[in-house]
């Protein structure tokens, strides 16, 4: 099954901009990276998808590089509200199984 | 829309007692699926269904059932609790399975086993 790898905690401040790292190394060419944000007590919340190159919404940033074996989920400009665990999924086209993976504790201090 | 909704919040049982946590969505997506979360951990698959009457098993299936009699709801039953059965579950929707298809979670129901 599909595995990432991504870092267990990182740390920022309020008004930085934040760039959190997922490794997936064996993804397959049809495969879309999805990220999702999940604060303590709710469930996961779907934040950005992409395929390849650059992706931009509202609320973040992804970017891929040409060989896919990586991503990168940008938070411009984060608040204290942006404190949660973000998760990195692929296998999601042949999908029978989505899997997460452990994610990243994101904390921000004032 | 109220989206997808669990019940109940909270639930404490003995072990070896049967329950069924309740699962709705009334957004007519075809995908439903249920995951727990051990404290700290990331989401495990437990059953998934891409339709009324279709469900297979995810990552972590043993010692729950499901069922999908029609496309709203997506119940899963605890046989026989048992203590490693204490998580907090969450059930999820998507339009269809496959890979632009957000999926929307419920809040989630913290069982507890003693």
């Amino acid at each position: 099954l599909a595995k990432t790898t991504q870092p267990i905690s990182m740390d920022s401040y309020e008004g930085q901009e934040v760039n959190i790292t997922c490794s997936h190394n064996n993804i397959a060419t049809n495969d879309y990276i999805t990220w999702y944000q999940q604060f303590p007590s709710q469930g996961p919340r779907f934040i950005i998808q992409g395929y390849k190159t650059k992706v931009t919404n509202e609320v973040a940033s992804l970017f891929i590089p040409a060989d896919r074996k990586s991503s990168t989920l940008s938070l411009p400009r984060v608040s204290l509200s942006d404190t949660a665990v973000y998760y990195c999924l692929f296998n999601y086209s042949s999908a029978s199984k989505i899997i997460f993976g452990s994610g990243t504790r994101l904390s921000i201090r004032p | 829309n109220a989206g997808v909704t669990q019940t109940p919040k909270f639930q404490v049982l003995k072990t070896g007692q049967s329950m069924t946590l309740q699962c709705a969505q009334d957004m007519n997506h075809e995908y439903m699926s249920w995951y727990r979360q051990d404290p700290g951990m990331g989401l495990r698959l437990i059953h998934y269904s891409v339709g009324a009457g279709i469900t297979d098993q995810g990552e972590v299936p043993n010692g729950y059932n499901v069922s999908r009699s029609t496309t709203e709801d997506f119940p899963l039953r605890l046989l026989s609790a048992a203590p490693s059965q204490t998580s907090v579950y969450f059930c999820a929707s998507s339009l269809r399975q496959g890979e632009t298809y957000e999926q929307y979670f419920g809040p989630g129901t913290r069982l507890t086993v003693t």
